[in-house]
């Protein structure tokens, strides 16, 4: 059974980088294309971007400027880095794994709150 | 970017009744990338319906999801209880970025 776990550090102040990691478990991190999704404080749901362990990544226009996405084999975790985060980025960060098959989100994580506040 | 609009914004419907959520593109997708969940409050979503129209595992079969195009739409049969939840549709098509759509909370 595959499992997802973030981990984030809860509260920052505007202008920090943001660092999240997911712990993946029950399945290899090259057996698929691992995303980050965010969700606002009003519901509203936003996708980041995808990593791959061949390096292939997409993110997000609006968000590519600031956003690196990352795959460490050795741990099988990928990581998030947004820079300079603002209010704007406060939201319940998930991670979740692409079904190639399915063309959907099919493993979740439990998400992790992220606030930014001065 | 492609634009998915969903309405209602909320259904409010008794038990056994019949549901109609609409989700409505702002560019032509392809029925194979379009995508619904079901999110229960402290819950990440959950894959409900993929490909328009294909139950994911363990989704009970009073969901249906139909459409083409720029309009789709999730069927709730015969509404339980356990059915209160907000439902979003995603579509991924062959340009970035995968889209969300607002969501439509269903009250029972």
């Amino acid at each position: 059974q595959v499992q997802l776990q973030e981990s984030g550090p809860g509260l920052m102040k505007p202008s920090e980088t943001l660092s999240l990691t997911c712990s993946v478990s029950g399945a290899s991190i090259t057996s698929a294309y691992w995303n980050w999704i965010r969700q606002t404080p009003g519901k509203r749901l936003e996708w980041i971007g995808y990593t791959h362990h061949s390096g292939n990544t997409k993110y997000n226009p609006s968000l590519k400027s600031r956003v690196t996405m990352l795959v460490d084999m050795s741990k099988n975790h990928f990581s998030l880095r947004l820079d300079s985060v603002t209010a704007a980025d406060t939201a319940l960060y998930y991670c979740a794994r692409w079904d190639e098959g399915l063309k959907a989100f099919n493993i979740w994580g439990q998400g992790t709150m992220v606030t930014v506040s001065s | 970017e492609i634009v998915l609009t969903q309405s209602p914004g909320t259904l409010s419907l008794s038990p056994g009744e019949r549901a109609t959520l609409s989700c409505r593109a702002s560019q032509s997708v392809s029925s194979s990338y379009l995508v619904w969940y079901q999110q229960k409050p402290g819950q990440a979503p959950r894959l409900l319906i993929f490909g328009s129209s294909s139950r994911a595992t363990g989704t009970p079969d009073r969901f249906s999801g139909s459409g083409s195009g720029t309009d789709f739409t999730l069927t709730i049969s015969r509404l339980e209880p356990e059915d209160c939840a907000v439902y979003y549709c995603q579509q991924y098509g062959s340009s970035l970025p995968l889209t969300f759509g607002g969501g439509t909370k269903v009250e029972i």
